[in-house]
């Protein structure tokens, strides 16, 4: 069935450092959404991107679509203690509805 | 403008039993998903309603069934409960079947299974 794989599984950054995550799907996907879920929470929708090749930015994050509509990342510039959580991709295939990715677990250490 | 709420916040069952979880979704949002998060994995979809009607499944058994309800506030019931079926169960909405805006998502519900 289809996957969606995110790298790296874990990350421990410094505050004010970059941080990135990698999204991967088996199949092209019709659109992909990306959110945040703090340590005890629920995931919060941060964005959507749509069109091959795709970027928006929110403030410090930046979002890519890939042009094969198959990756995606999320990068974040000088990262913040509030930053803390889990992200996730979560893929459209127009079957399964939303199938979302294994998650990058972001620690920023002050 | 109210968030999804679900209920209850958490439960404990023993294997063999059933157990139906509950969710009100956004003033607004006629949509509504179920997903299992299993403890550090991503949330798996279960199903979705749309307008009371189930519009899609992901692999989960028929034992996992769920209801939609004129309001669009939704159950999930779960029978023959087993131990892997432990997880938070997480009920999300949308506006339609137009989810440019993302899937709003409920607190969860804790279930154990013992």
């Amino acid at each position: 069935g289809q996957q969606v794989m995110q790298i790296p599984q874990y990350q421990h950054v410094q505050e004010g450092e970059d941080f990135t995550t990698y999204c991967n799907s088996s199949t092209t996907l019709s659109n992909i959404q990306w959110y945040k879920q703090r340590p005890g929470g629920h995931p919060v929708f941060l964005i959507q991107l749509v069109k091959s090749g795709e970027v928006k930015k929110q403030k410090r994050l930046t979002f890519q679509f890939g042009e094969a509509k198959k990756n995606s990342s999320l990068h974040i510039t000088a990262t913040q203690t509030t930053d803390v959580g889990t992200y996730f991709c979560a893929g459209y295939s127009g079957t399964y509805k939303y199938i979302f990715g294994t998650g990058t677990r972001l620690k920023v250490l002050a | 403008e109210t968030g999804v709420t679900q209920s209850p916040t958490h439960l404990i069952k023993t294997r063999g039993q059933q157990v139906t979880l509950r969710c009100s979704s956004q003033s607004g949002h006629n949509t509504v998903s179920w997903y299992q998060q299993a403890l550090g994995q991503g949330p798996q979809f279960i199903f979705q309603y749309y307008r009371e009607e189930e519009n899609g499944r992901g692999n989960f058994p028929p034992r996992f069934s769920g209801l939609q309800f004129p309001n669009y506030s939704s159950e999930l019931n779960v029978n023959a409960l087993e131990l892997d079926d432990s997880a938070l169960y997480l009920c999300a909405s949308s506006f339609s079947l137009s989810d440019y805006y993302g899937y709003t998502f409920g607190s969860g519900t804790r279930l154990t299974v013992v």
